[in-house]
């Protein structure tokens, strides 16, 4: 079986220009979670998604950010415009279906660096 | 609000030794514990979990961990510590309700071995 895999692993882009962070979940998984980790910091809850619906997107920081799930498979985080204190590692994870009793597979992550 | 405290951000043990790492969580009804554990350059990797039942769980790799709800205490151990164990260890706790997905991280541990 796949893991989760992020795509790309490395990304280093001036501020002001617009990243987009792709993850492909483990198949028949419906819950897909966004994660950051920004560096000295613990790692942070940003979205889930279960299918293509977003049942909690409290984390997300600001409107720069914009959480997409189209068909319920892969999803993609863009960062437009990207600030400074948006570098960090991005983790995306997915569960299969259940009320939080599911644990969740991450991916390795993108580590996101901005000039 | 959940919150999950790692007191110890750096430990290092000698090789065979044995090991515990801390985790005191905030949480207002019976948690969902996790440890996971990222090595360098790699994704989390969860270790195990506690979702209700029996409170020493048994991990992958040797690892096991005790619920004490008395203490809020989640402690990760292992009795004899190998050199492929170096990594950051995180603890986390799950959510209810509608927010059942997102995990609450601690600091992390990073886990020093000494030959």
């Amino acid at each position: 079986e796949a893991g989760v895999t992020q795509f790309p692993s490395h990304s280093v882009i001036e501020k002001g220009q617009t990243v987009t962070l792709r993850c492909d979940p483990i198949s028949g998984h419906d819950n897909l979670y966004w994660y950051r980790r920004v560096m000295g910091k613990e790692i942070k809850f940003l979205l889930h998604f279960v299918k293509e619906s977003k049942q909690d997107e409290s984390g997300m920081p600001n409107n720069r950010f914009l959480a997409e799930r189209t068909g319920g498979t892969y999803s993609t985080l863009k960062v437009q415009p990207a600030e400074l204190e948006d570098s960090g590692v991005y983790f995306c994870a997915s569960s299969q279906s259940g009320k939080g009793n599911q644990p969740q597979h991450f991916g390795d992550g993108t580590r996101l660096s901005i000039l | 609000a959940q919150s999950v405290t790692q007191p110890d951000i750096h430990i290092t043990v000698s090789e065979g030794a044995s090991l515990e790492l801390r985790c005191n969580y905030s949480y207002g009804a019976t948690p969902y514990l996790f440890w996971y554990v990222q090595s360098p350059g790699q994704g989390l990797q969860l270790l195990l979990k506690y979702f209700s039942g029996d409170t020493l769980v048994q991990g992958i790799k040797g690892f096991e961990a005790e619920f004490k709800r008395s203490q809020s205490s989640f402690n990760l151990r292992k009795p004899s510590v190998h050199w492929s164990d170096a990594a950051e260890y995180f603890c986390a706790v799950g959510a209810g309700g509608t927010s059942y997905g997102k995990l609450t991280f601690g600091q992390g541990t990073i886990l020093t071995v000494h030959p």
